[in-house]
């Protein structure tokens, strides 16, 4: 089935450390797969995303990596800073056109 | 630049009764989505749309009705409010389909007594 997994649920990291937060999707004709960032009161907001046609996307703090043969797909943030501090969510687009969110995962940047 | 604005913020309905919550985009994006945010569920589709006077079922939609008369506007019903509705509700505009990037609004948390 259409599936996403987001792991962990919570992660708290010290201000300027790095976190990661890695997803894994059932499907593998998936082929595009976003990265929102929701703050506290706000809609859902894009911050990266990645085609199945290549295996890491930068872009200043944050990079996404896809590892297709393995079904997952990570979040990396550098040198974290408490701006932040959110909840992200991951996607996978499956083949009927159905984004498949991931349950979130917050992140806390402890200054 | 607006974006997308959703109306109303918040609401209080008693089960049973019904309701609309408008959202209007000004990108002059084709693609229109209703999502509802639960604890712990992450977002689910609930109906979308690829065009003015197109509509099509997501992921949940029972209980909810919706209509895209202009383009810049989709509306969601609910004709007869149940508790298992109370959640946050966004809508979010593409000009592509779904593997472009989609702009959200800022929800509408509803609950249902």
């Amino acid at each position: 089935g259409e599936n996403v997994e987001q792991h962990p649920s919570t992660l708290s990291v010290q201000e300027g450390d790095s976190a990661v937060i890695k997803c894994t999707y059932s499907d593998s004709a998936s082929n595009y797969f976003p990265w929102y960032k929701q703050e506290l009161g706000k809609g859902p907001q894009l911050i990266i995303d990645i085609r199945s046609n290549v295996g890491e996307k930068k872009d200043q703090r944050i990079a996404v990596t896809l590892n297709k043969t393995a079904k997952h797909f990570s979040l990396h943030i550098t040198e974290t800073q408490p701006e932040d501090s959110a909840v992200y969510f991951c996607a996978a687009l499956y083949g009927n056109n159905r984004l498949a969110f991931g349950k979130g995962n917050q992140v806390v940047v402890i200054p | 630049n607006a974006g997308v604005t959703q109306t109303p913020k918040f609401r209080v309905l008693k089960t049973g009764q019904s309701m609309t919550l408008l959202c209007a985009q000004d990108m002059n994006h084709e693609y229109m989505y209703w999502y509802r945010q639960d604890p712990g569920m992450g977002l689910r589709l609930i109906h979308y749309s690829v065009g003015e006077g197109t509509t099509a079922k997501g992921e949940v939609p029972d209980g909810y009705n919706v209509s895209r008369l202009k383009k810049q506007n989709f509306l969601l019903g609910l004709e007869s409010a149940a508790p298992s509705q109370t959640s946050v509700y966004f809508c979010a505009s593409s000009y592509g389909p779904l593997n472009t990037e989609a702009f959200f609004g800022q929800g509408t948390r509803l609950t249902v007594v």
